[in-house]
């Protein structure tokens, strides 16, 4: 059973300081993904992974970073947290496209930037 | 990029009737269409998808369709039960392409 997981449940910040939220799975999946899911604009992907030290910018990017040193592992990077990050954040990883196309989710992060 | 939408946002239904939520993609290399469901406070789970090479995929009381003419594909759900209420997001894939782009979610309220 795949299993994605998300360092919290709940996490407050304050204005300025550099968050890290950070997801693990254990599927060996390529490819990993963060969202931002806001009430009535859906999922939209902030980055994504294919691959080890890859990284590719969503839809929305700006005022995020991430990091993929392992295949397991991606962070996503809050370099100095604002309010209009308060939000719910949620990682998903995949299989390489074409073999199985689900994208499996973690339980969300919701981060409230005070 | 791909464009998703979907309609209505939100769909009140009485317990036992049939819900119909329809999505329209823009790209017509999109060839893999998927449906998520997000329980109130839980992640969201694929419950169905349906690949372009295919008009109509059904799973129990649930089943999706697609027509790529007109570039749209829909989740029917039979006979609906409380435990049905749930956003669900509809996505769309470009060939070739690692991505998803979702939909904004429509909210289905199963009315007991």
């Amino acid at each position: 059973d795949v299993k994605v997981t998300q360092s919290s449940r709940y996490l407050v910040k304050r204005t300025g300081e550099k968050v890290f939220l950070e997801c693990v799975q254990d599927m060996d999946h390529e490819n990993m993904f963060w969202y931002r899911q806001d009430p009535g604009l859906g999922l939209r992907l902030i980055y994504f992974s294919y691959d080890v030290k890859m990284k590719e910018k969503g839809d929305i990017p700006e005022g995020y970073s991430v990091s993929r040193e392992k295949k397991e592992r991606f962070s996503l990077i809050l370099e100095s947290a604002s309010t209009n990050q308060t939000s719910m954040y949620l990682c998903a990883s995949s299989p390489v496209a074409g073999s199985t196309d689900t994208q499996y989710f973690g339980p969300g992060t919701r981060l409230t930037v005070l | 990029g791909e464009n998703v939408e979907q309609h209505p946002s939100t769909l009140s239904v009485q317990e036992g009737d049939s819900a119909v939520i329809k999505c329209t993609y823009s790209d017509s290399a999109s060839n893999y269409f998927p449906w998520y469901k997000q329980e109130l406070g839980k992640r969201p789970q694929l419950i169905i998808d349906i690949r372009s090479n295919v008009g109509e995929k059904k799973d129990q009381r649930i089943a999706v369709t697609l027509n790529k003419t007109a570039k749209h594909f829909s989740l029917h759900i039979t006979e609906t039960q409380p435990e049905d209420s749930a956003v669900y997001f509809c996505a769309a894939r470009v060939q070739g392409n690692n991505r998803l782009a979702f939909g904004k979610g429509n909210q289905v309220v199963v009315i007991p």
